[in-house]
């Protein structure tokens, strides 16, 4: 069975530092792989996705993201982080079934401290 | 089009109560789904519709819950007999028809938060 695991429930860093929100993966097959960002009582914005290509995805706001097919991760990354930036990530895979549904990660909470 | 959008965007009901809720997609998009999420976790699938079709359902819907997509574009779900351990927050989302790796993306909406006393 497909599944994400964030081993980190909440990462700190400061404003100007680079920041990393790490994420694991199990799925048979080639592996689909987004991440999502969470803000307060709001729904899940879509950041970036994996899905073939060059193993360094970038995204929306800065965002980028290293797939690592030997270590079967999919870590998040920014070099400079931003107050702004905190919030609640998710990453996910995409099941194998026709569905397509995503199969998330238990999230990880980024706080950035001016 | 501004995006999936989901009625209401809070619900407060009694133990016992039926609910229904409202999700409209992006326009054309064929792909629809159901998604639970609870307090310090990811959100977790509930159900799946392509155009009008439910052709998945999650153990985690159990009997009280259904869902339709009537016409193949506005969804709803209900619950029936509601109970606290339903309390959650009811997330959207869309995806496109579109062939590659467009498809594969999913857009949510800003969800449903349920709350039973």
């Amino acid at each position: 069975a497909q599944s994400v695991a964030q081993p980190e429930d909440q990462v700190n860093v400061a404003e100007g530092n680079p920041l990393t929100v790490k994420c694991t993966y199990s799925v048979s097959g080639n592996p689909y792989l987004f991440w999502y960002v969470q803000y307060p009582n709001r729904g899940l914005q879509f950041l970036l996705k994996y899905i073939t290509g060059d193993n360094l995805v970038k995204g929306s706001y800065g965002f980028e993201a290293e797939f690592n097919k030997s270590q079967t991760s999919f870590h998040l990354k920014k070099p400079s982080a931003l107050v702004s930036d905190s919030a609640l990530y998710f990453c996910a895979v995409r099941d194998t079934s026709n569905t397509g549904k995503l199969i998330f990660g238990q999230g990880t909470t980024l706080q950035v401290k001016p | 089009d501004t995006g999936v959008s989901q009625n209401p965007r809070h619900k407060i009901t009694k133990r016992g109560q039926n609910v229904t809720f409202r999700c409209d997609p992006i326009s054309e998009h064929n792909r629809l789904y159901w998604y639970r999420q609870t307090l310090g976790q990811g959100p977790e699938f509930l159900t799946y519709f392509q155009n009008e079709a439910q052709l998945e359902k999650s153990r985690l819907l159990s009997d009280r819950f259904s869902a339709e997509r009537p016409k193949g574009s506005f969804s709803t779900l209900e619950i029936q007999r509601t109970e606290q351990g339903d309390s959650a927050m009811y997330l959207c989302a869309s995806s496109p028809r579109t062939s590659g790796a467009l498809s594969y993306e999913q857009y949510f909406g800003p969800g449903t938060r349920l709350t039973v006393t």
